[in-house]
């Protein structure tokens, strides 16, 4: 079975820290994927990784970056942390070898910031 | 550009009610469909997927059939369990070459069953 974890389940911060939040896959994927999730909004991408150092980003990149330098491991970067970053963020992998455009999530890590 | 439109929540159904959600979407070209669950304090999990027009996706009692004349892929059950409730999402998958194939999803619907 896919694994995907995230180094924390919650998680609380201060306005203006810098954040990190790390997701580790353990099925040689290589797509990664970061979303938050708020009530009445779904899903929403943040950036995602084809490839070790390779990144794009999705439909809501302001105020966060990401780094891949490993292909398991893709961290989630926030500069300088808002209180309307407050949010569930959402970790997910691919592989187009092996299940196709199917994503496989992480447990999320609920963010709270002061 | 692509989007998921489904059903408000939340639904509350009794135990071995039918259930339906609705699921529309856009999409430019041909798209792989998708429902996922997400049981409460957890992440999302894959629940089925069709990846081309007709094809049925069917997982612990739940189908859903993608229909490309009307453009939905309405997710069923036919007698609901309490431990179906849950927030059941659809997205939509375009492949795409040379990058990752990006899931656009829907605002959920939460689902709530009750004895």
């Amino acid at each position: 079975d896919v694994k995907v974890t995230q180094s924390s389940r919650y998680l609380v911060k201060r306005t203006g820290e810098k954040v990190f939040l790390e997701c580790v896959q353990d099925m040689d994927h290589e797509n990664m994927f970061w979303y938050r999730q708020d009530p009445g909004l779904g899903l929403r991408l943040i950036y995602f990784s084809y490839d070790v150092k390779m990144k794009e980003k999705g439909d809501i990149p302001e105020g966060y970056s990401v780094s891949r330098e490993k292909k398991e491991r893709f961290s989630l970067i926030l500069e300088s942390a808002s209180t309307n970053q407050t949010s569930m963020y959402l970790c997910a992998s691919s592989s187009p070898l092996t299940g196709g455009e199917t994503q496989y999530f992480g447990p999320g890590t609920r963010l709270l910031v002061l | 550009g692509n989007s998921v439109t489904q059903m408000e929540g939340p639904v509350t159904l009794s135990e071995e009610a039918f259930l339906t959600i609705n699921c529309t979407y856009t999409a430019t070209g041909y798209p792989s469909l998708f429902w996922y669950v997400q049981y409460p304090g957890e992440g999302l999990q894959l629940l089925l997927k069709a990846t081309k027009a007709d094809d049925k996706g069917s997982n612990k009692g739940f189908e859903a059939t993608y229909r490309k004349e009307t453009t939905s892929f309405h997710l069923e059950k036919g007698s609901v369990q309490v431990s179906d409730s849950a927030v059941y999402f659809c997205a939509l998958s375009e492949l795409r070459t040379g990058t990752a194939s990006k899931l656009t999803f829907g605002t959920g619907t939460r689902l709530q069953v009750t004895l």
